[in-house]
């Protein structure tokens, strides 16, 4: 089983639609969750970053965290064309702290 | 402010040549990391440097060395490149504390022929 999960796509959503990335984690005493975009080519940069359970909303972006089910996602309003990149999920390890990576979802949000 | 920098963008070797990949930041941060992305296999962690005067290994440290010169400056080097060190190569950096939040240089993309 890998640490992080994310299923890795393509996801398509349409234009305006709501986009839902998951991504799941193994270490339960993970206490830092991260998403970062990555455009093709590009390095990636962070989105949102969440810390205890419930959501998080920043403009468009919405962090969930539930650390019972250990699950994390993201969820994007009114998606844009501007938003279809790889979305990768990060988790930090209890033992120290570094971020152990999901592989990435790549979302595709079709005009 | 430039954030963080990476030198060179892109490189050809052959087997066996060496090299080393050049990182600094200018957001004062005590921790840098090198990590590698392959198709498919996500962000894996080459060597850190949690701050200046210490590094430690990551997931994959073999074939790697590193140098963290100075609180700015962290370098990676390939001392006898082989082709399975074909990838895409970032520098990061973040302030080390719990909520370890990494901003990326924009890589080097390297291909060992």
């Amino acid at each position: 089983q890998k640490e992080v999960e994310q299923n890795s796509g393509p996801l398509s959503v349409p234009e305006g639609a709501i986009a839902s990335l998951n991504c799941t984690y193994s270490d339960r005493g993970s206490q830092s969750f991260f998403w970062y975009r990555q455009y093709s080519g590009k390095s990636p940069e962070l989105i949102m970053s969440i810390y205890s359970n419930g959501d998080k909303e920043d403009g468009r972006f919405t962090a969930q965290l539930n650390k019972a089910s250990q699950y994390v996602s993201l969820l994007i309003r009114d998606s844009q064309p501007s938003d279809s990149a790889t979305y990768l999920c990060a988790v930090n390890r209890d033992s120290n702290y570094q971020l152990i990576w999901g592989a990435g979802t790549k979302l595709i949000i079709k005009p | 402010n430039a954030g963080v920098t990476q030198t060179p963008k892109f490189q050809v070797l052959k087997t066996g040549q060496s090299m080393t990949l050049q990182c600094a930041q200018d957001m004062n941060h005590n921790s840098m990391y090198w990590y590698r992305q392959d198709p498919g296999m996500g962000l894996r962690l080459i060597y850190y440097s949690a701050s200046e005067g210490t590094t430690d290994k990551g997931e994959v440290p073999n074939g790697y060395n590193v140098s963290r010169l100075n609180k700015r400056e962290f370098s990676l080097r390939l001392e006898s490149a082989a082709p399975s060190q074909t990838s895409v190569y970032f520098c990061a950096s973040s302030t080390g504390t719990i909520e370890e939040t990494q901003y990326f240089g924009p890589g080097t993309r390297l291909l060992v022929l």
